[in-house]
Formats: structure tokens, C-alpha cells, sequence
């Protein structure tokens, strides 16, 4: 089965560090744009990076440039997202998204993983 | 950042009716835009690539339209699932934004 398989639930306090991940499976994940996509309590969707993980070249946007970093592991078809010192702010529901490689739209979802930042 | 700029924020209509949610784009972005429709709890789902096209297993009520910079989401028929939000997304320029949301309610 196309599956792209996220890390669970994350309780965390302010200024602690977190790596979620995202497992593909079914397919090549090499050869496929890994997105990130923010969606915060009651709140839209924001586009957070995307990664090649066949290479590791990664966009962000603007707004989480800094904020964030975003990796891959090839080797184990796994895409990560990671924060070194988290926020109250950081609290949402994190999802990954394959991104057609025909024409780019987001085909594959995974579940997504809530973070939680709370002291 | 091309902004994504959906409306209404809000729809309220009743099963069988006919309902069009519009998005405009800051500036250009050709026919690279994709519709997600998102139920409570769960993740995006894909609805409408590359302004027109259906992703399979989509029921052909929904439909789309336009290019350059105003598009549109119809929904020829609205049935008690449809009932959830929708997003519009480009994708011609990173980074890939999205509107801010359109939730369809019930009247």
C-alpha cells in the first residue's frame, strides 16, 4: 500500500528540541518531494519546506526559515521535521505530503502528528 | 509569497444545492492550482489538480475552473459529506501557499 506514516503525539515543554518523522512506503520514495504543512489549532493549512530526499535539496518558506529544519533518510524512506528549541506557538497538527512528480500537487497525505508545547 | 485569497470564508447552503467557492491569486500562477477538501480530525484530501482535473475516485459533482489569477470550485450537487472545508493551493512558485479556507455549512 502508498502510505506515507507519521511519528505519534508529542507532549513537550518550551525550549525542548523535537524530530518528528515520515515513513514512505509503497513506493520510490527517492524520487518524490517530501512537503511539510502546518495546521494549528482551528486554524488553515501553512507550507512549511519541502525536501528531495534522493538528494536532500530543501526549500522552506519564508516564514519558518530558521524555524525549522528538514531532513531525510534515504536509506530508511524517511523524512523528518525538527525544531531545537521549541515555542508554546510550535503547538499544531504537523502533516507530511508527497508531492506528484508530474506536476507537483500533493497527492499523498500521511495522518498527520500533533505537537503539544506546554509548560 | 503569492497570496491564496479564498471566499467566503464561509458557505452556508442545503443538501442539493449547487455552490462555487472562489480563489483568487496575488499574481499569476498559470493552471497550477490544487483543491484539497479536509473532514474534521483527518488529514487534506486531494480533490482537483492543475485547476480542472478530477483525482480519481473524486465524485464528478465537484469541478473546476480558471487560470491566471481567479479559479473556482463547484459542487454541482452538495450531499451530507460535503458538508467539511475546502483549500485552495498553488503550486507555481515556492513557497506552494494555501487559502486561508472555505467551511461549507449546513443551512
Amino acid at each position: 500500500e502508498v502510505q506515507l506514516v507519521q511519528s505519534g503525539a508529542e507532549v513537550k515543554k518550551p525550549g525542548e528540541s523535537l524530530k518528528i518523522s515520515c515513513k514512505g512506503s509503497g513506493y520510490n520514495f527517492t524520487t518524490h518531494w517530501i512537503a511539510w504543512v502546518r495546521q494549528m489549532p482551528g486554524k488553515g493549512l501553512e507550507w512549511m519546506g519541502i525536501i528531495y530526499p534522493g538528494d536532500s535539496d530543501t526549500r522552506y518558506s519564508p516564514s519558518f526559515q530558521d524555524q525549522v529544519t528538514i531532513s531525510a533518510d534515504k536509506s530508511i524512506s524517511t523524512a523528518y521535521l525538527q525544531w531545537s528549541s521549541l515555542k508554546a506557538s510550535d503547538t499544531a497538527i504537523y502533516y507530511c505530503a508527497r508531492r506528484n512528480p508530474l506536476d507537483w500537487y500533493f497527492d499523498l497525505w500521511g495522518r498527520g502528528t500533533l505537537v503539544t508545547v506546554s509548560s | 509569497d503569492i497570496q491564496m485569497t479564498q471566499s467566503p470564508s464561509t458557505l452556508s447552503a442545503s443538501v442539493g444545492d449547487r455552490v462555487t467557492i472562489t480563489c483568487r491569486a496575488s499574481q499569476s500562477i498559470s493552471s497550477w492550482l490544487a483543491w484539497y477538501q479536509q473532514k474534521p480530525g483527518k488529514a487534506p484530501k486531494l480533490l482537483i489538480y492543475k485547476t480542472s482535473s478530477l483525482e480519481s475516485g473524486v465524485p464528478s459533482r465537484f469541478s473546476g475552473s480558471g487560470s491566471g489569477t481567479e479559479f473556482t470550485l463547484t459542487i454541482s450537487s452538495l450531499q451530507p459529506d460535503d458538508f467539511v472545508t475546502y483549500y485552495c493551493q498553488q503550486y507555481n512558485i515556492y513557497p506552494y501557499t494555501f487559502g486561508q479556507g472555505t467551511k461549507l455549512e449546513i443551512k
